[in-house]
């Protein structure tokens, strides 16, 4: 089992410059979370989906940020028109369906992708 | 509401000390608190949990003390070691229904381990 694979693990992009990142749940996980970590700070929620669902992106801002979880491929989270402000580390972190009231499916993060925009 | 409130910020023990950071929150719905632990460059990893019907929670050096009147949760790491050092966050999870499984971080607590 590979785990929450994340790509690209560092990106660098000049302000005004678009911004992919990628998520691969654990294997047999349909549910991805996106969280953002700015430096020295902790970890703030952005957006959680099941597959071609959005289910909750009460953390995502409003412009520019945008989160899509297709049937078929990875989670991606997209910035468009990057600025200083959005450089920071952005953690994916996916989950299964099972094991809830014991806890034992509490989120599995991936290493992170960090972005810098110059 | 929906906060966790972390201290303290970072925390320097000795080789062999004990290190405890604390957790407060509001929100009666949160069901699971667990603990990670992140190194730099490296994403959270779960370290230990508790439910808020059980008072402790053990696994080698470190403890879980919850406190349910209080809302209120510790980590406790016995016999400090250097490999520890760390960025620890307590979390807190709104309740688990249909895979929704949000978790809700402290700010996080750098803690130094000095030989």
């Amino acid at each position: 089992n590979a785990g929450v694979m994340q790509n690209p693990r560092h990106l660098v992009r000049r302000r005004g410059q678009e911004a992919r990142l990628r998520c691969s749940p654990m294997k047999g996980h349909s549910h991805v979370y996106w969280y953002r970590q700015l430096p020295e700070e902790g970890l703030k929620f952005m957006v959680y989906l099941q597959k071609e669902n959005i289910i909750d992106e009460s953390g995502m801002p409003k412009e520019r940020f945008s989160a899509e979880f297709p049937k078929e491929g990875p989670s991606i989270l997209r910035i468009q028109q990057v600025v200083r402000g959005d450089s920071a580390a952005y953690f994916c972190a996916s989950s299964g369906l099972t094991g809830g009231a014991s806890g034992a499916n509490v989120l599995t993060f991936g290493a992170g992708s960090r972005l810098t925009v110059l | 509401q929906q906060q966790v409130k972390q201290s303290p910020q970072s925390l320097i023990v000795q080789k062999g000390g004990i290190s405890i950071i604390n957790c407060a929150y509001e929100n009666t719905a949160f069901d699971y608190f667990p603990w990670y632990q992140q190194f730099p460059g490296k994403g959270p990893a779960l370290l230990i949990a508790i439910r808020p019907d059980v008072s402790e929670k053990k696994e080698g050096r470190f403890t879980i003390s919850f406190n349910k009147s209080a809302k209120q949760f510790s980590l406790h790491i016995m016999d400090s070691q250097p490999g520890d050092s760390a960025t620890y966050f307590c979390a807190a999870r709104r309740g688990f229904s249909g895979g929704y499984n949000k978790l809700i971080f402290g700010a996080g607590t750098r803690l130094a381990v000095h030989p």
